[in-house]
């Protein structure tokens, strides 16, 4: 069971745009459209953001997209805003065998 | 909806512990649930997951053999028995309801495990 591959860190400027990508292969984000975003606060539990490559909750801002390409997801945040700034993470359906993935996680940092 | 986890605490190396989350606000034993961990400065990692039924469960490589997932339906509570515990093992437990094949829409506040002598 691998973890799916995202950047450590990422950042960008209030009302700027920024992108995160968590890659896997054809046997987890690949293979399955089920891949999740999550967004964690420090000292907080984790909360979906994203689901099923490209789905918003209730209650989640649009400002949040999700997409897909071969093996690798992708997470935009669109209009940074100060209270975005947090750990993000994807996770994947891995099939019967390995069952969920997650990503390592990615700082995202509001300048 | 709400998940509320006890049972962690200190526990010696080898030891055992057993955690429990009791669900409310939603039809329990409709929904498949998750263990997922998260040790010290670090991410996430899946831990086991069992469908609404209770079978088949699924658990991941570093806690297969030791841990073992369950559930009651007629008191609303997911269970984790650990046992053989290690220092790696030392991480905040969220139990986390299922919404389709892998995603997690309601996460509880976690309970701490430490695991050290």
């Amino acid at each position: 069971q691998s973890a799916l591959t995202q950047p450590p860190s990422a950042s960008g400027s209030p009302g700027q745009s920024v992108t995160i990508a968590c890659t896997g292969t054809s046997s987890d984000v690949g293979g399955y459209n089920s891949v999740s975003w999550y967004q964690q606060h420090p000292g907080k539990a984790p909360k979906l953001m994203i689901y099923e490559v490209t789905k918003r909750p209730s209650g989640v801002p649009d400002r949040f997209s999700g997409s897909k390409s071969g093996n690798t997801a992708s997470l935009t945040v669109s209009g940074l805003q100060a209270e975005d700034e947090a750990d993000y993470y994807c996770n994947s359906y891995a099939g019967s065998n390995n069952y969920v993935v997650f990503g390592g996680g990615t700082k995202l940092t509001v300048l | 909806v709400q998940l509320l986890e006890s049972g962690g605490g200190l526990v010696q190396p080898g030891g055992s512990l057993r955690l429990s989350c009791a669900a409310s606000g939603f039809t329990f034993s409709s929904y498949a649930m998750n263990w997922v961990r998260q040790a010290p400065g670090k991410g996430l990692e899946w831990v086991s997951g069992i469908i609404d039924s209770g079978t088949p469960t699924y658990y991941a490589d570093s806690v297969k053999g030791r841990f073992t997932i369950s559930r009651d339906n007629s008191k609303n509570t997911l269970y984790l028995q650990m046992t053989s515990l290690r220092a790696e093992d030392t991480a905040i437990y969220y139990c986390a309801k299922q919404m389709g094949l892998s995603s997690f829409d309601y996460w509880g506040q976690g309970t701490l495990v430490t695991v050290s002598s």
